[in-house]
């Protein structure tokens, strides 16, 4: 079965606490990309890979950092969590253009 | 202005009815359109991509308008499981994507 799989699905941690959000695809898609959604804003690009060793910034990417070591992998890394950074985070994957995206279950994270 | 604008709504409607969102963009060069449906705190879906031509999936009918830079997605018949946020979404094409606020509609029986 086709599936993009998000870890953990909640968490909660205090300020400054290095945290990681893991992502893992088995379709074998070259792009994946990181969003997070606030409330009345939508959809917020983080980070995005087209392919392995590949990043790029999305819209809001300070306070982030991404690895795309292997195709099917592509964490998030929060080196080190402000509650502004308190947001429902979604991962997403898709073949070449972005043409249609697959999205992860989410995680609601919280910084306290 | 944002890039991407929908009314937030909600919009409540009674079973049976027909809905229709609009969503505007402001970047002309945008290339792909679609809709994504979103039920409450769990991941977007995509709906249906939206042509020049016009496209229609069942009860869902979605266009684009290059000219005024407006999509719309008409919804007909509307079922209580229509609730949802629907979200309009944009591409410039390569890796950019720009997803709108989303509208929320709640089908009353």
């Amino acid at each position: 079965e086709a599936q993009v799989t998000q870890n953990p699905r909640y968490l909660i941690t205090v300020t400054g606490k290095k945290l990681t959000v893991t992502c893992s695809q088995n379709m074998n898609h070259e792009y994946m990309s990181w969003y997070r959604q606030d409330p009345g804003l939508g959809l917020r690009q983080i980070y995005y890979s087209m392919n392995v060793e590949v990043t790029d910034k999305g819209d809001v990417p300070e306070g982030y950092k991404v690895s795309r070591k292997e195709k099917r992998n592509f964490p998030l890394i929060l080196e080190s969590p402000s509650p502004n950074q308190t947001s429902l985070y979604f991962c997403a994957t898709g073949t070449g253009g972005s043409e249609k995206l697959f999205f992860g279950s989410g995680t609601q994270l919280s910084v306290l | 202005r944002k890039e991407v604008e929908q009314d937030p709504g909600p919009f409540n409607v009674p079973e049976g009815a027909t809905v229709a969102f609009n969503c505007t963009y402001s970047n002309s060069a945008s290339q792909s359109f679609f809709w994504y449906r979103q039920d409450c705190r769990k991941e977007p879906k995509l709906l249906m991509s939206v042509y020049s031509s016009g496209n229609e999936d069942g009860r869902f009918t979605a266009q684009l308008n290059r000219a005024s830079q407006y999509i719309s997605l008409l919804i007909r018949d509307s079922k209580l499981s229509d609730s949802a946020t629907y979200l309009c979404v944009v591409s410039t094409g390569g890796f950019k994507t720009i997803f709108g606020a989303g509208t929320r509609l709640f089908v009353k029986a």
